[in-house]
């Protein structure tokens, strides 16, 4: 079974301001999955980025970039100049044979 | 293209009452999975199903059950409902390709309260 550990409860920065929200994982498969997911107060998670355990390469998309490190298990996710709607609860997840399991969830509010 | 559609968007029930909720995944996708998201919690896996049985199921109770239609559609029903079953309950829909399950999108929830 996968375990996933964010250990950010919560995060609060200005505006402009690059945050990077930790996840480190557990699991015992040789293959597995890496997910981020974003749920705003209405409450649907939205999917951000979905990792392969086999591709280590960082990724890059706009303001958001993801760093991968299978040596320390880890699956970071960094937002460089943060803006007020990127305020939400984010969710680190991983999926091995089937089942996918998230951490607590890191809440970042993004101040004016 | 229709995402993930769940109703009721809230409901209210009272202990020992029995609930129905109901999820229709994102178009193209045939695999379904429903998640418990306690208040300030992660979202926790109750079951999946796929091409009409249950796939994987999560550590909850026979209390939770759940089936899917041939049109992939999805129910979850919970009877006896207790206090602790107050929470926003997430359906995801993902399509499997050559044996592997793809990229799950969630639906908006629906909101149990228990009284």
């Amino acid at each position: 079974a996968q375990k996933v550990t964010q250990a950010q409860t919560e995060i609060s920065v200005v505006e402009k301001e690059d945050v990077t929200l930790d996840c480190v994982y557990e699991t015992r498969d040789t293959t597995y999955y890496l997910f981020w997911y974003k749920q705003p107060p209405s409450g649907e998670l939205v999917f951000l980025i979905r990792r392969n355990s086999f591709d280590e390469q960082n990724e890059i998309s706009g303001r958001y970039s993801w760093n991968f490190q299978k040596s320390t298990s880890s699956f970071n996710f960094t937002i460089t100049a943060s803006q007020v709607v990127d305020s939400a609860v984010y969710f680190c997840g991983c999926q091995g044979a089937q089942k996918l399991v998230f951490g607590q969830g890191t809440r970042l509010t993004i101040n004016p | 293209d229709a995402g993930v559609t769940q109703s009721p968007t809230h409901l209210i029930k009272t202990r020992g009452q029995q609930v129905t909720l109901r999820c229709s995944p994102k178009s193209g996708h045939d695999t379904v999975s429903w998640y418990q998201q306690a208040l300030g919690q992660g979202p926790q896996f109750i079951f999946q199903y796929y091409e009409e049985e249950e796939r994987q199921r999560g550590n909850f109770p026979d209390r939770f059950s759940g089936h899917q239609f041939p049109n992939y559609s999805s129910e979850l029903n919970v009877n006896a409902l207790l206090l602790g079953d107050s929470a926003l309950y997430l359906c995801a829909s993902s399509l499997v390709a050559r044996g592997l399950q793809e990229t799950q999108y969630f639906g908006p929830g629906t909101r149990l309260l228990v009284l």
